[in-house]
C-alpha cells in the first residue's frame, strides 16, 4: 500500500521545455488535487479533480493543464516551461466525504526551469 | 477573501520547552481547520483537524489546538518539545467546493529546536 507516489522526485528543464508530472494514488480516493510550494508562500492549489474524468480550476492555474483519466492517476503538465514555475508540487487525495475529509499528500516533486 | 496568517515565519525553542504556533483566518462561515507538519524533504503530514464540536482539538506527537472563534485563532501547542518536532507547520482552512474541499494554507512557520 504506497498511499500517494509523485514521478518523478527532481526534474531540471529549460524554459519552453514540456514535461508531464504523475501523481498515483492506491487508496481509492475520489478527489485529487495538485498544489505548488514556494517559499514563504505556503501551499497555492492549481487545479483539482473530484472524479474520473473531471478537473477544475484552482488559485494559480495558469500555465499548467491537468488530466484524469484513470481514478487513480492524475497528471499535471507543463506545456511551455517558465522560470516562474520552478517550485515544488504536491499532489493531494482525498476521500470525498466533506465532513471527515483529511487530504493526503505525496512526497513532492522539486522542479527547476532554467 | 479567505486566507490564513502565521505570523511567526521561525520560532527557535529549546528541547523540553513548550511550544505555541499562531494561526489567524479569515473566513465568514464556521471554518475546517486544519495543522500539517513537513519535515525536510518531505511531504505534508496530518497533525489534527477541526471540523465541529469541542474546541480543543488533540492530535499526532503530543500536539493540540485550540479553536477561539472570536479571536479566530486556532493556535497549535505541545507542553514539551523535542528535538525531531523541528519541522515547518502550515495552519490550513477548508473552503468548500462540490462535496469537499480545497485547502487554503498559511505561510508556514520553521521550528528550530535547540539541544
Amino acid at each position: 500500500n504506497a498511499g500517494v507516489t509523485q514521478t518523478p522526485k527532481f526534474r531540471v528543464l529549460k524554459t519552453g521545455q514540456s514535461m508531464t508530472l504523475l501523481c498515483a494514488q492506491d487508496m481509492n480516493h475520489e478527489y485529487m488535487y495538485w498544489y505548488r510550494q514556494d517559499p514563504g508562500m505556503g501551499l497555492r492549489l492549481i487545479h483539482y479533480s473530484v472524479g474520473e474524468g473531471t478537473t477544475a480550476k484552482g488559485e494559480v492555474p495558469d500555465g499548467y493543464n491537468v488530466s484524469r483519466l484513470k481514478k487513480q492517476n492524475f497528471l499535471l503538465g507543463l506545456e511551455s516551461a517558465a522560470p516562474s514555475q520552478t517550485s515544488v508540487y504536491f499532489c493531494a487525495t482525498a476521500m470525498g466525504d466533506r465532513h471527515t475529509d483529511t487530504q493526503y499528500f505525496g512526497p513532492g516533486t522539486r522542479l527547476t526551469v532554467l | 477573501a479567505q486566507s490564513v496568517t502565521q505570523p511567526d515565519i521561525h520560532i527557535t525553542v529549546s528541547e523540553g520547552a513548550s511550544l505555541e504556533l499562531r494561526c489567524n483566518y479569515s473566513y465568514g462561515a464556521t471554518p475546517y481547520l486544519f495543522w500539517y507538519v513537513q519535515s525536510p524533504g518531505q511531504g505534508l503530514q496530518l497533525l489534527l483537524k477541526y471540523f465541529s464540536g469541542d474546541t480543543l482539538v488533540q492530535g499526532i506527537k503530543g500536539f493540540e489546538a485550540e479553536f477561539k472563534r472570536s479571536q479566530s485563532s486556532f493556535n497549535l501547542r505541545k507542553p514539551s518539545v523535542h528535538w525531531s518536532d523541528a519541522a515547518e507547520y502550515f495552519c490550513a482552512v477548508a473552503l468548500g467546493v462540490d462535496s469537499s474541499y480545497k485547502l487554503i494554507f498559511g505561510s508556514g512557520t520553521r521550528l528550530l529546536v535547540r539541544p
